[in-house]
């Protein structure tokens, strides 16, 4: 299957720094990427979609404003959490798709959050 | 509304078959995924099952999926130690984005 690669797999920040994760499709282009949030020993969140060239779809609850999300070519989308605080601590983790609708999504290896 | 259930736990010997269950909402999801998770690691896809299919076998995996009452099970054989892990039940519900169940939780005692 095709790759997503996710960067970094872990990461450690203060309280108030911002963070950015990044999520890359290696052999094929993404049309859409999906971030996900997983706590612990629970399911997996979709946080928001994001279309590449255009501004995300967030779920509700989701704060658009703490959790930046940009994808600005077919290969790569960012999600930055913002003025982060420990209960953002948690493992994000994206998926990518060529198509918008009716293709399989490949999932990156995640990334874990802790915020000290 | 969209929403995936699936039992939480399940514990089997090694050499049985195992059977998760999950029941889905929304009979719009074209595909039906079935998804592994080992401790601290991300997504690995195992199988899926197109809607209009009652039944998918790859290997030691066999997916049944009953529309009408919107189940999904997937039956692992010759269950190994190396098989436990949280298994996921995903629906996508008008093709677009995926919606994971809790996840159920394999124990494969030796």
């Amino acid at each position: 299957g095709a790759v997503v690669s996710q960067h970094p797999s872990r990461v450690i920040c203060k309280s108030g720094t911002s963070v950015k994760i990044e999520c890359r499709s290696l052999d094929f282009q993404a049309t859409t990427m999906f971030w996900y949030r997983q706590f612990p020993k629970q399911s997996l969140m979709l946080m928001a979609t994001s279309n590449e060239g255009s501004k995300a779809t967030y779920e509700q609850g989701v704060e658009k404003d703490k959790f930046l999300i940009n994808h600005a070519s077919l290969t790569l989308s960012t999600l930055t959490v913002t003025s982060a605080h420990p209960e953002d601590s948690s493992f994000y983790i994206c998926s990518a798709r060529e198509g918008r609708v009716n293709t399989e999504a490949f999932f990156g290896q995640g990334t874990r959050l802790t915020v000290v | 509304g969209e929403d995936v259930e699936q039992s939480l736990f399940l514990s089997v010997r090694e050499g049985d078959s195992s059977v998760i269950n999950c029941t889905y909402t929304d009979s719009s999801s074209t595909y039906l995924y079935w998804y592994k998770q080992e401790p601290g690691a991300g997504l690995q896809l195992l199988t899926y099952i197109f809607s209009n299919m009652d039944m998918k076998q790859d290997q030691r995996l066999t997916v049944l999926l009953n529309k009408k009452d919107k189940h999904l099970s997937l039956r692992i054989a010759d269950t190994q130690t190396g098989d436990s892990a949280i298994y996921f039940c995903a629906e996508t519900p008008g093709g677009f984005k995926t919606i994971f169940g809790a996840g159920t939780r394999l124990f494969v005692k030796a």
